[in-house]
């Protein structure tokens, strides 16, 4: 089966943790991206890859850091610099960078 | 103005009846247009893309208008099954060509 997959599901983190999210995908894509989703808002971009050992700030990416050392694999780590990082985290992936995006499942981080 | 605007509703509807809700975006240059649906606490799924001469998939209709710079999705007939957040999605022309998303216009359908 093609798709993207997070693990984990839930997430629960002491404040000042990091806490490394992953995201795996099998569709051959090259573009991958992290989202961040607070309650009743939209979807905001942490970072984006449009390939292997290259990403781009998005608009809030304070207090996140990712790498691409693999086109399947995107994983973000939040790190304690994060103010605020309870939120659902999702993890997106298109062919090119203007493409059409599908979703992973997410991951809900809390941090307490 | 905001690059990609919704209204956020939320819209309720009785179960048969015909809804539509429009997504405005900013800059004229965009060209890619999407529509997703989002279930409560899941991730969107990738309803429909949104061509120039618009398209119909069942019951949904996406539209672009140009000239005033927004594309519509109308639903009809509509089923409970179809409560839910729906966002819109526009690329970003300059630079890297990204995808911004709307924040959500809210459907709930009521029997």
């Amino acid at each position: 089966d093609g798709g993207i997959t997070q693990s984990p599901k839930y997430l629960f983190r002491k404040e000042g943790q990091n806490v490394t999210l992953s995201c795996e995908q099998n569709l051959n894509h090259d573009a991958m991206y992290w989202y961040r989703q607070d309650p009743g808002q939209g979807l905001r971009l942490i970072y984006y890859s449009q390939i292997v050992n290259d990403f781009q700030k998005g608009d809030i990416a304070e207090g996140y850091s990712v790498s691409r050392e693999k086109k399947e694999s995107f994983p973000l780590t939040v790190t304690s610099a994060q103010k605020n990082p309870t939120a659902f985290y999702l993890c997106a992936s298109s062919i090119n960078i203007a493409y059409e995006q599908y979703f992973g499942p997410g991951t809900r981080l809390t941090v307490t | 103005r905001k690059e990609v605007e919704q209204d956020p509703g939320p819209f309720n509807v009785p179960e048969g009846a015909t809804v539509a809700f429009n997504c405005t975006y900013s800059n004229s240059a965009s060209q890619s247009f999407f529509w997703y649906r989002q279930d409560c606490r899941k991730e969107p799924k990738l309803l429909m893309s949104v061509y120039s001469s618009g398209n119909e998939d069942g019951r949904f209709t996406a539209q672009l208008n140009r000239a005033s710079q927004y594309i519509s999705l109308l639903i009809r007939d509509s089923k409970l099954s179809d409560s839910a957040t729906y966002l819109c999605a526009v690329n970003r022309p300059q630079g890297a060509q990204k995808l911004v998303f709307g924040q959500g216009t809210r459907l709930t359908i009521n029997p």
